[in-house]
Order: C-alpha cells, then structure tokens, then sequence
C-alpha cells in the first residue's frame, strides 16, 4: 500500500535553481495539497488542487506553481529558488467522500535547503 | 486574523494521562481535527469534533466546546510510543484547515 509518495525526499539547490517535486497518490483521490512545515509554525498551504487539471492558490502560493496534468500526479515546482524557501514540503491528498471526517492522507516529506 | 494556539511542549510520565489544549480563532468554525506526527514522519489523522462534546477512540479522546473556542485531546495510559508532535487544525468557514503550530509531547519513562 504505497499511498502518497513524494520525490525527492531530499535536496540541497542553489539560490536561483529551479526544482519539481512530485507527488503521487495511489487512492484514486480527488483533491491534493502541497503545504510547507517549518519550526515554530503551522503548516501552511502552498497551492491545492480538487480535481484534474485544476490548481488553486493557498495561503502561500507566491515562488510556486504547480500542476496536475494526472489525477493521481501533484507538481510543486520552484522556478528560481529562495533561501527563504528552505522547508520541510508534504503533499497530502483527500477523497471528497471523506469530506466529514476531512482525514489527509500525506506523504512522508521532502526536506528541501535551499543555500 | 486566524489563530491556533497550543502549548509548544508537554512532558508526561509513561502510564499517565496527559491533556492537550487547543484554543482557536476563526472565521467560520467546520470542524476540528487532531493529527499526530512522529518526528521526521508524515502528519496522521487522530480525531475529528463538529459537535460539542467528548469523542473517545481507544486511549485517545477528544473535547470540543465551540462557544469557547476550546479543543482538547486526551491521551490515557500513555505509552513511549506516544511521543510525537499533536496537531490542532480548524477548518473555517471557506473549509481550508488552519494549523495550529504544534504540541511536541515527550514520555518518560
């Protein structure tokens, strides 16, 4: 049972490099998020998506973009990296039958420094 | 603005019960949710509260008052595995999760 899967778990960029992550979902979900977790504070949504081939913006989307070409694939890319990006990113999918219970289903993490 | 606030860290005895506040303010008020996150893992789902009242699962259980913006999750015969980070998120009135920052829970021995 794979269920969210995320690559890279790890990575080290250059101010100024660009990046995707991908995230992958094997539960036939429907809604997927991409949040940022960083000390000391709550995770904050980056960019989300309720379906494919629809994106959104969450409450931190500036430096992001993201696409969702397949319904069981979420893109975070970084087009020019920041320092201030440096973070620990989690993809978390949902299905809308479960929109009572809101459960998340995330993937274990990509840990990313950016110098 | 929105806020979650909850104690940074908690330390308990193993066999104890050991109490988590969360204290929220939203817009809009869709449910509270409690995750658990064992360190350098992924966050999991705990317990879900929509109704005032208590909501038990096991050693775990979890309060809601929504007139007081309160939450607590109620951990019973605490087992070192139980050490982890607790998670409180409210989901507002556009239905996005708000985080709190996090409970890192420490069991001794």
């Amino acid at each position: 049972n794979a269920g969210v899967t995320q690559t890279p778990k790890f990575r080290v960029l250059k101010t100024g490099q660009s990046m995707t992550l991908l995230c992958a979902q094997d539960m036939n979900h429907e809604y997927m998020y991409w949040y940022r977790q960083d000390p000391g504070m709550g995770l904050r949504l980056i960019h989300y998506s309720v379906g494919e081939g629809t994106t959104a913006k969450g409450e931190v989307p500036d430096g992001y973009n993201v696409s969702r070409l397949k319904k069981q694939n979420f893109l975070l890319g970084l087009e020019s990296a920041a320092p201030s990006q440096t973070s620990v990113y989690f993809c978390a999918s949902k299905s809308p039958e479960r929109e009572n219970t809101g459960e998340l289903f995330f993937g274990e993490g990509s840990r990313l420094t950016v110098l | 603005g929105q806020n979650i606030d909850q104690p940074t860290e908690m330390t308990a005895t193993e066999g104890a019960i050991v109490q988590i506040n969360c204290t929220y303010q939203t817009s809009g008020f869709n449910g509270l949710f409690w995750y658990q996150q064992h360190a350098g893992e992924a966050p999991t789902f705990l317990s879900y509260n929509v109704l005032d009242g208590l909501e038990e699962k096991g050693r775990f259980s979890s309060f809601l008052s929504r007139s007081k913006g309160y939450s607590y999750l109620l951990l019973k015969e605490l087992q070192m595995k139980d050490s982890a980070s607790y998670l409180c998120a409210v989901r507002d009135s556009n239905y996005q999760l708000i985080w709190g920052a996090g409970t890192k829970l420490i069991i001794k021995p």
